[in-house]
């Protein structure tokens, strides 16, 4: 059973420019949450797809958008790039169970030039 | 708007020693969660506490939540150098789980 995957893992794009980050989930898994994370800080969130639909948004700009496909994979888009964008994007996704626990990909590496 | 803390944000131990980690915030919630993440890596579950009193332990950490006081607590005993990483703890701000987390604790255990 493959775990939650994300791709590319790492990414170089320079400032202006638009970029597509990409998760499929955990088998099981109806549910994809998105976040950033900057270099030594906690996780912050940017938005969740369920039934196709954003459900929850963090505070992010309108140029973070996202999608999720009919087979509960999901895409995260970030337009007009900026420097403070570099981060590392990590894809959760979880399933109905009570717990809610979430289960984390391993990321894609934005280097944003 | 919600905020996690953790103290310390730093903690370097010798193996064999026993220490705390706090996790405060400031709104009501009864779902916390504990992470690890390994340098490069992604972040790992470790525990989910769901209501006041929890306790849940596995090997040398122990977690626990106090939903009145909003403070959990990630118990290390008898350190060993594999339980270097970064501990972060997350609260759930819902019944849509947006998770908030905390700053992480960027624990070093040495010989």
């Amino acid at each position: 059973d493959a775990g939650v995957t994300q791709s590319p893992t790492h990414l170089i794009k320079t400032r202006g420019q638009q970029v597509t980050l990409r998760c499929s989930p955990k088998s099981g898994h109806d549910t994809v949450s998105w976040y950033q994370q900057a270099l030594g800080q906690g996780p912050q969130f940017i938005f969740q797809y369920y039934e196709e639909e954003e459900r929850q948004r963090g505070n992010f700009p309108d140029r973070f958008s996202g999608h999720q496909f009919p087979n509960y994979s999901s895409e995260l888009n970030v337009n007009a790039l900026l420097l403070g964008d570099s981060a590392l994007y990590l894809c959760a996704t979880q399933g109905p169970h009570p717990e809610n626990i979430q289960y984390f990909g391993a990321g894609t590496r934005l280097s944003v030039l | 708007e919600l905020k996690v803390e953790q103290n310390p944000l730093f903690l370097s131990m010798q193996e064999g020693k026993n220490y705390t980690i706090y996790c405060n915030y400031s709104t009501t919630s009864d779902r916390l969660y504990w992470y690890r993440q390994d340098p490069g890596k992604s972040l790992e579950s470790l525990f989910v506490l769901l209501s006041n009193g929890a306790v849940k332990q596995e090997g040398r950490l122990m977690a626990s939540l106090d939903t009145k006081a909003r403070l959990s607590t990630l118990h290390i005993t008898a350190a060993v150098h594999d339980l270097s990483a970064t501990y972060f703890c997350a609260v759930d701000m819902g019944n849509n789980n947006d998770m908030r987390f905390g700053a992480g604790t960027r624990l070093t255990v040495k010989p």
